[in-house]
């Protein structure tokens, strides 16, 4: 059983569109963080959101935390072929000092 | 500063033999983590160091996989024997335990024919 569930697991749009990625729950967590990973490295950290409602900007990358702190999304405006990647949001439990990670959204921006 | 670094980058063995996989952690990094992601499934937890100490190995898939890390600095992860099943990549990280932001390795690709 996989403790977070991201959607879309492929995404392919045109250069200058929008997009949103979910990640979902039934668990509550402490914090969740966002990756991005590219073909042939490790995954590199986006963001980390602690706050129930918490809403952190990254450029043209928009992440928030559900109030209710078991879900996520990713919202990026205006994508561009540099945005082409895997996006990865990962968990962190109460009173556990590791992270879950969802399947991962594998978007491709197309010029 | 040198970032985290995995060795092999790749690895083909065949079922039954043994392989070891090595991580450096970022220096000062207090705290390292194995992670594997098997294909087609997410990237799980495997195990936690606190310098040289297991902190959490709950992710271990069984007594087949051997972690250590000697004198709380570089890592190893050891397959014996190993199954078709281990295939994957595994991702190693480290952080600093004030920032708690782990910082990846690129991967270890196992194959397991």
């Amino acid at each position: 059983t996989q403790l977070l569930e991201q959607s879309p697991q492929f995404l392919s749009i045109q250069e200058g569109e929008n997009l949103t990625v979910y990640c979902n729950s039934s668990s509550v967590f402490s914090s969740l963080q966002w990756y991005r990973q590219e073909p042939g490295e490790g995954p590199v950290l986006l963001v980390t959101v602690v706050t129930g409602g918490e809403v952190k900007k990254l450029k043209r990358l928009t992440f928030q935390f559900g109030d209710a702190r078991k879900d996520s999304s990713l919202h990026i405006t205006a994508a561009q072929p540099g945005d082409t990647g895997l996006y990865l949001c990962a968990g962190r439990p109460y009173n556990f000092n590791k992270f879950y990670f969802g399947s991962g959204t594998k978007l491709n921006v197309k010029p | 500063e040198a970032g985290v670094t995995q060795f092999p980058s790749h690895s083909v063995i065949e079922k039954g033999q043994t392989v070891t996989l090595r991580c450096d952690p970022i220096s000062g990094h207090d705290n390292l983590y194995w992670y594997r992601r098997v294909m087609g499934k997410e990237i799980k937890f495997l195990l936690h160091f606190v310098k040289e100490s297991k902190q959490d190995e709950s992710g271990m898939p069984n007594n087949r996989f051997l972690a250590e890390r000697t004198g709380g600095t570089y890592s190893t992860l050891k397959v014996q024997p190993a199954e078709l099943e281990d295939s994957g990549v595994y991702f190693c990280a480290s952080s600093q335990t004030r920032t708690g932001e782990q910082f990846f390795g690129p991967g270890t690709r196992l194959t397991v024919l």
